[in-house]
């Protein structure tokens, strides 16, 4: 069975704190992406990676950066947390043919920023 | 990708089938039809997913129209663990182009 998991299943933080949000999967799969989450909004791309130390800027990625120095781990780090940024945080990861296939996801981080 | 739409929500007994449906009235002929749920406070989780031909796994059965304009997730024995919000989404499945586009999915309910 595939499994991604995630470093937090709930996160408080306060607006200016930096915030790392770490994911891992054990599928030696190619491809990782971070998405958020929020009501009315549906899923949204942060950040993906087809390989190590490569990334690709997803449909919302102002405010986020990521890093990916090992193929099983892809980190999401939040350079200055602001109160728009509470969301429920997912990662899911996906092999070569992934495209065309499954993605799967880790449980979710539920961030809130006060 | 196409646009889809499904209804807001749904009940079903335990142990009966539950039929969702799904419109996607502008696929193209190369866009897929994928199946996602999501259980309350967890990740996503991959269903099935077909192009024109009806698929069936050990989770649930795709019958797609032969239209393609329409497709119905079957779960054959609905139990109260699949109580979730199912995701109908149609994409294109191009090299490399891993975007998911969740809508608002339809809530099912799954009654004792």
């Amino acid at each position: 069975d595939v499994k991604v998991t995630q470093s937090s299943r709930y996160l408080v933080k306060r607006t200016g704190e930096k915030v790392f949000l770490e994911c891992v999967q054990d599928m030696d799969h190619e491809n990782m992406f971070w998405y958020r989450q929020d009501p009315g909004l549906g899923l949204r791309l942060i950040y993906f990676s087809y390989d190590v130390k490569m990334k690709e800027k997803g449909d919302i990625p102002e405010g986020y950066s990521v890093s990916r120095e090992k193929k099983e781990r892809f980190s999401l780090i939040l350079e200055s947390a602001s109160t728009n940024q509470t969301s429920m945080y997912l990662c899911a990861s996906t092999g070569r043919t992934g495209w065309l296939n499954e993605q799967y996801f880790g449980p979710g981080t539920r961030l809130t920023v006060t | 990708d196409a646009k889809t739409t499904q209804p807001t929500s749904m009940d079903c007994a335990e142990g009966r089938a539950a039929n969702l449906p799904c419109n996607h009235s502008t696929i193209s002929g190369n866009e897929y039809v994928y199946w996602y749920r999501q259980i309350h406070s967890q990740g996503p989780q991959y269903i099935i997913h077909g192009l024109k031909n009806n698929e069936t796994n050990e989770m649930a059965s795709l019958i797609i129209t032969e239209d393609r304009k329409s497709s119905t997730l079957i779960l054959p024995h609905a139990t109260l663990r699949d109580t979730a919000v199912y995701y109908c989404i149609v994409r294109v499945a191009r090299v490399n182009d891993y975007k998911l586009s969740f809508g608002a999915g339809t809530t099912v309910t799954v009654r004792a």
